[in-house]
């Protein structure tokens, strides 16, 4: 695809429910990232993926959240058991090979809604 | 982003400049970021600079690095309108490291 791209752009959920993200990173990007944005806050940092392997989760606020990729490309953000708090827009972001001097492209992100 | 820290609100008229300013405390710091948020859309890179840089110049943008001060600065020269937007100031120490964001500053540009 031309860029990153997140499915569901939009989510409403219970609480208590289980939710997946998806994120299709830009083909051939090794680096990808999750990040999760509050309103009216900066994205704060979730996990880090080089290739298929978890290279960075120390994001991650607690066991109920945990992220995969697989085969290296599509990545799912899953989320057992949400709560309120969890309300927010997940965002994706891709990179050729990361690190500080390549770009990260962002998707526009999933918003969760948990009602 | 408790480590970088950035003003919420700017105005401008058009066709002024813009300085968005941030502070960030980590002096271990080497790469420093900006990025811009529309509505509805993702989070775009405007620009970044290595930290043994002072200043780098890209068409409109300028930014300023003072790292003694852990300061960042990006000016933004002729704002128009379709400049208003979140403007992040981000930073990451090296390699894969993730970025750490600042809240964000909205930036307004009065016609």
């Amino acid at each position: 695809g031309a860029g990153v791209s997140q499915t569901p752009s939009n989510k409403v959920t219970e609480k208590g429910k289980y939710v997946e993200l998806r994120c299709d990173p830009i083909s051939g990007h090794t680096a990808l990232y999750w990040y999760r944005q509050s309103l009216g806050q900066g994205p704060e940092f979730l996990i880090y993926f080089q290739g298929t392997g978890a290279a960075d989760d120390s994001g991650l606020p607690n066991d109920r959240f945990f992220a995969v990729r697989p085969e290296g490309s599509v990545s799912t953000l899953k989320i057992q058991r949400t709560e309120r708090g969890d309300s927010a827009v997940y965002l994706c972001a891709s990179s050729p090979r990361g690190g500080g001097d390549t770009e990260a492209f962002f998707g526009q992100g999933t918003r969760l809604t948990v009602v | 982003g408790e480590d970088v820290e950035q003003s919420l609100f700017l105005s401008v008229r058009e066709g002024d400049s813009s300085v968005i300013n941030c502070t960030y405390t980590d002096s271990s710091s080497t790469y420093l970021y900006w990025y811009k948020q529309e509505p509805g859309a993702g989070l775009q890179l405007l620009t970044y600079i290595f930290s043994n840089m002072d200043m780098k110049q890209d068409q409109r943008l300028t930014v300023l690095l003072n790292k003694k001060d852990k300061h960042l600065s990006l000016r933004i020269a002729d704002t128009q309108t379709g400049d208003s937007a979140i403007y992040f100031c981000a930073e990451a120490f090296s390699g894969n490291t993730p970025l750490v964001f600042g809240k964000g500053t909205r930036l307004s540009v009065i016609a």
